[in-house]
């Protein structure tokens, strides 16, 4: 059975540039989880989705966005990049959203904004 | 100061050698997780727990809700164990809150 699937798994963007970034969760998993890991740092939530609406936001600005599809995988979308968005960002997968369920990461996506 | 603080931040040992890393957080939890991360950035989850011990292999993790405190513990490590293991605690109904990491090197 395939984990959690990240792409790309690396990025470079110009300042200014949107991006998008993919997630698709292990097979019967619904919730999905995007969190932004600032190297050195522990990683930030971003957002959660389960069953395709939005169930909780991080401290992050409204150039961040994200939005779950009919078959519970998930983009994370970044608009007007910042040298300050350069980050790894990860996926997790879970088969509810409840914080107590163990989650399932992917590989991540590392994103560079030069 | 961080929801979850974690100890030491730097940690290299010998091959063979007992290694703790230490984990206290400030919020009230349903669960605590210990992550492993390696370089390139992938995250695996290791236990998930919210009373007692939980036992893997060589690893075993500990928690004690009452001083809100968690501790990992490698016994017998080896050079593959070198990673970043990460404390997430799970607050009711919250998000997930990640400590900074401990970055630790086993060298043969």
């Amino acid at each position: 059975d395939a984990g959690v699937t990240q792409s790309p798994t690396h990025l470079i963007k110009t300042r200014g540039q949107q991006v998008t970034l993919r997630c698709s969760p292990i097979s019967g998993h619904k919730s999905v989880s995007w969190y932004q890991q600032v190297l050195g740092q522990g990683p930030q939530f971003i957002f959660q989705y389960y069953e395709k609406e939005e169930r909780g936001r991080g401290n992050f600005p409204d150039r961040f966005s994200a939005r779950q599809f009919p078959n519970y995988s998930s983009e994370l979308n970044v608009n007007a990049l910042l040298l300050g968005d350069s980050a790894l960002y990860l996926c997790a997968s879970s088969i509810l959203p409840e914080a107590n369920t163990e989650a399932f990461f992917g590989q991540g996506t590392r994103l560079t904004v030069v | 100061k961080n929801e979850v603080e974690q100890s030491p931040q730097n940690l290299t040992a010998q091959e063979g050698e007992f290694i703790t890393i230490n984990c206290s957080y400030s919020v009230g939890i349903s669960a605590l997780h210990w992550l492993q991360q390696h370089p390139g950035g992938g995250i695996v989850s290791l236990f998930m727990l919210s009373s007692g011990k939980k036992k893997h292999g060589r690893l075993i993790a500990t928690i004690n809700i009452q001083e809100k405190h968690s501790s990992l513990h490698i016994t017998a490590s080896h050079p593959r164990d070198s990673a970043v293991y990460i404390c997430a605690v799970s607050p009711p109904a919250d998000k997930l809150i990640f400590g900074t990491g401990t970055r630790l090197q086993v060298f043969p």
